[in-house]
């Protein structure tokens, strides 16, 4: 039973470029959901897809984007990057059913930016 | 505003022994929290969770206890084992009224000496 896989593990950018991470979700999940983790913090919730929509969104700019596709896996976007994009990005997934849905996460991308 | 509060950051015990990690929430709105483990490179890993309806929730050695009332839980781990030191975040949810973003605490650092 394949877990959440993202991509890259690791990877390093300038300030001002654009950067895509992407996401395959844990097999039978239908939903995606993102978070931004900066060190000592605990994880926090940018966005989360369902039926290639985005069915709600955190407190993040719009340089922040994503994208669902008809496989349920998903990319994460981020435009004109600054030094604070600087974080470990999570992918997690779940199935859409009524009431609480647990978050099974994968192993995250670290992004530094320069 | 913190919604979600681990207020130690850290927490040490002897191999053998109760292992009580606390979180504190103030979103009366919340319903569903859950206990993630995180080991250092990779993504937080599910241990357990209760819904609000419940106050307590067993799965072997994890124990998780949720009083309403004082708007608290506690995760249990008995006997603690040193596989089990690692970043302990508490996180909720308020699926009833339409979120399913997970609100993490800062984490607890649980060593667990041999």
């Amino acid at each position: 039973d394949a877990g959440v896989t993202q991509s890259p593990t690791h990877l390093i950018k300038t300030r001002g470029q654009q950067v895509t991470l992407r996401c395959s979700p844990k097999s039978g999940h239908d939903t995606v959901s993102w978070y931004q983790q900066a060190l000592g913090q605990g994880p926090q919730f940018i966005f989360q897809y369902y039926e290639e929509e985005e069915r709600q969104r955190g407190n993040f700019p719009d340089r922040f984007s994503g994208h669902q596709f008809p496989n349920y896996s998903s990319e994460l976007n981020v435009n004109a990057l600054l030094l604070g994009d600087s974080a470990l990005y999570l992918c997690a997934s779940s199935l859409k059913g009524r009431g609480q849905e647990t978050q099974y996460f994968g192993p995250g991308t670290r992004l530094l930016v320069l | 505003d913190q919604q979600v509060k681990q207020n130690s950051p850290s927490l040490s015990v002897q191999e053998g022994r109760i292992s009580i990690l606390n979180c504190d929430y103030t979103n009366s709105m919340f319903d569903y929290f859950l206990w993630y483990k995180k080991y250092p490179a990779e993504g937080p890993t599910f241990l357990i969770s209760i819904s609000s309806i419940k106050d307590k929730n067993e799965d072997g050695r994890f124990t998780v206890f949720l009083n309403k009332s004082a708007k608290h839980l506690s995760l249990h781990i008995v006997p603690s084992q040193p596989g089990d030191s690692a970043v302990y975040f508490c996180a909720a949810s308020a699926t009833g009224a339409g979120s399913y973003q997970l609100t993490f605490g800062k984490g607890t650092k649980l060593s667990v000496i041999p």
